[in-house]
């Protein structure tokens, strides 16, 4: 089965533009959680979503919004870019229906963008 | 809310020893999971180990396991024989179990400690 895939893997933007990443998730998996990675923040998680829907969020600005198609596909966006959007973003897929481990989030490599 | 602490920012070992990495946790809820992951300088995050609070035994893979302490709150994972290919930052997880809420039955994020350092030393 293949793994998670990402695309862009490196990106290069300057300040105040849009980026947009995205996730394809394991077949069958239906969740995609999206993760926020830098050296002075750890692993952050940006949001998670389920059959198209958004079920779950973390504390960032709204500059970073997702979607998910029905194919499970996801895309993140970040808006107005800022120098501190900087950082390797990593999508994570899982079955998100069931219970217990076997739920276990699966990661992509992720998605290096810089902002200068 | 749940707090993930790895006290380790470093670690190192010799080739075919044994090392174990440190996790605490915080948290008020009875039914969650525990991951280790690692992730090599490819920057790949690969889960390595994972343990459901309620089973007191504790997980193992191969040359990995786990001393889970739920008193303590504690998670602490083992590496047997270490391999020049173990060497990555280790990353300790912590996710809740499902539960209710106002738009459906809500899947935990994961919550990740801040890392340690393996070196490897032939």
């Amino acid at each position: 089965k293949a793994g998670v895939t990402q695309t862009p893997r490196y990106l290069i933007k300057t300040r105040g533009q849009q980026v947009t990443l995205s996730c394809s998730p394991i077949s069958g998996h239906r969740s995609v959680s999206w993760y926020q990675q830098t050296p002075g923040q750890g692993l952050q998680f940006l949001f998670e979503y389920f059959s198209e829907t958004q079920r779950n969020k973390g504390n960032f600005p709204g500059r970073f919004s997702g979607r998910q198609f029905s194919n499970s596909r996801s895309e993140m966006n970040v808006s107005t870019l800022e120098l501190g959007d900087s950082a390797l973003y990593l999508c994570a897929s899982s079955l998100g229906a069931s219970m217990g481990l076997t739920d276990t989030q699966y990661f992509g490599p992720g998605t290096r963008l810089t902002v200068l | 809310a749940q707090t993930v602490t790895q006290s380790q920012p470093e670690m190192s070992v010799q080739e075919a020893e044994t090392v174990t990495l440190s996790c605490t946790y915080d948290t008020s809820e009875s039914d969650y999971y525990l991951f280790w992951y690692k992730q090599p300088p490819s920057r790949q995050m690969i889960l390595v180990i994972r343990q459901e609070a309620y089973k007191q035994q504790n997980a193992t893979e191969n040359r990995f396991s786990v001393n889970f302490q739920k008193a303590a709150k504690s998670f602490s994972l083992k590496i047997s024989d270490s391999q020049l290919g173990d060497a990555a930052m280790y990353f300790c997880a912590y996710r809740s179990a499902p539960y209710p809420g106002p738009g459906g039955t809500s899947y935990g994020k994961l919550t990740f400690g801040q890392g340690t350092i393996l070196t490897v030393h032939p």
